[in-house]
């Protein structure tokens, strides 16, 4: 079992640009939720997909978007990216029953310049 | 938001002792989950406790929650030089779809 996969491990974007991540859920898993970690804090939630489709939003703004796709993985797109978005990004994949554990993948560290 | 706030922040202790970190939130919750993170890398789950249980218990790991003080502690026995990390709480709010709810952490460092 590869557990949750992220790609890229690192990136380098211009403020302004667009940026694509992507996740691949443990397998089983068929919830993706994506997390914002900033340097020192924890991790804040973004959005949850099930189903494809966003069913829990975080308070992020509209630049931040996403898709899940039929296999369950997940992208998370910014647009415009500003300095502030400079972050670890973290996907984290469950089931969608309840009371179950969360398993995070190693993360994209995104870092605008 | 951050809802949980650890306690202490940091903490410096020798091989073989304990560690204690402490968790406190604000609102109910569905379960409570534990995690450690190495060096600003992806998170490694260690424990969930789900809100109608007082105590688990996982190898060198022990995870108390009280619900009516909106606390939970992990406890580290013997520690080891690898465990070296951040530590954070994670709770999981009754609203139907899972949101993790992170605090801030504890950065726990472990000396030969």
């Amino acid at each position: 079992d590869a557990g949750v996969t992220q790609s890229p491990t690192h990136l380098i974007k211009t403020r302004g640009q667009q940026v694509t991540l992507r996740c691949s859920p443990k397998s089983g898993h068929d919830t993706v939720s994506w997390y914002q970690q900033a340097l020192g804090q924890g991790p804040q939630f973004i959005f949850q997909y099930y189903e494809e489709e966003e069913r829990q939003r975080g308070n992020f703004p509209d630049r931040f978007s996403g898709h899940q796709f039929p296999n369950y993985s997940s992208e998370l797109n910014v647009n415009a990216l500003l300095l502030g978005d400079s972050a670890l990004y973290l996907c984290a994949s469950s089931l969608s029953t309840m009371n179950t554990e969360a398993f995070f993948g190693q993360g994209t560290r995104l870092t605008v310049v | 938001s951050q809802q949980g706030e650890e306690d202490p922040q940091a903490l410096s202790i020798q091989e073989g002792e304990n560690a204690t970190m402490n968790c406190s939130y604000k609102t109910s919750i569905n379960n409570l989950q534990w995690y450690r993170q190495n060096s600003g890398r992806g998170l490694v789950h260690l424990i969930l406790i789900r809100s109608n249980e007082r105590e688990k218990h996982s190898g060198r790991l022990r995870v108390t929650l009280d619900t009516s003080k909106k606390s939970s502690s992990l406890l580290i026995t013997a520690s080891r030089a690898a465990d070296t990390a951040s530590y954070f709480c994670a709770t999981d709010e009754n609203t139907g779809f899972q949101k993790l709810v992170f605090g801030t952490g504890t950065r726990l460092l472990v000396s030969p």
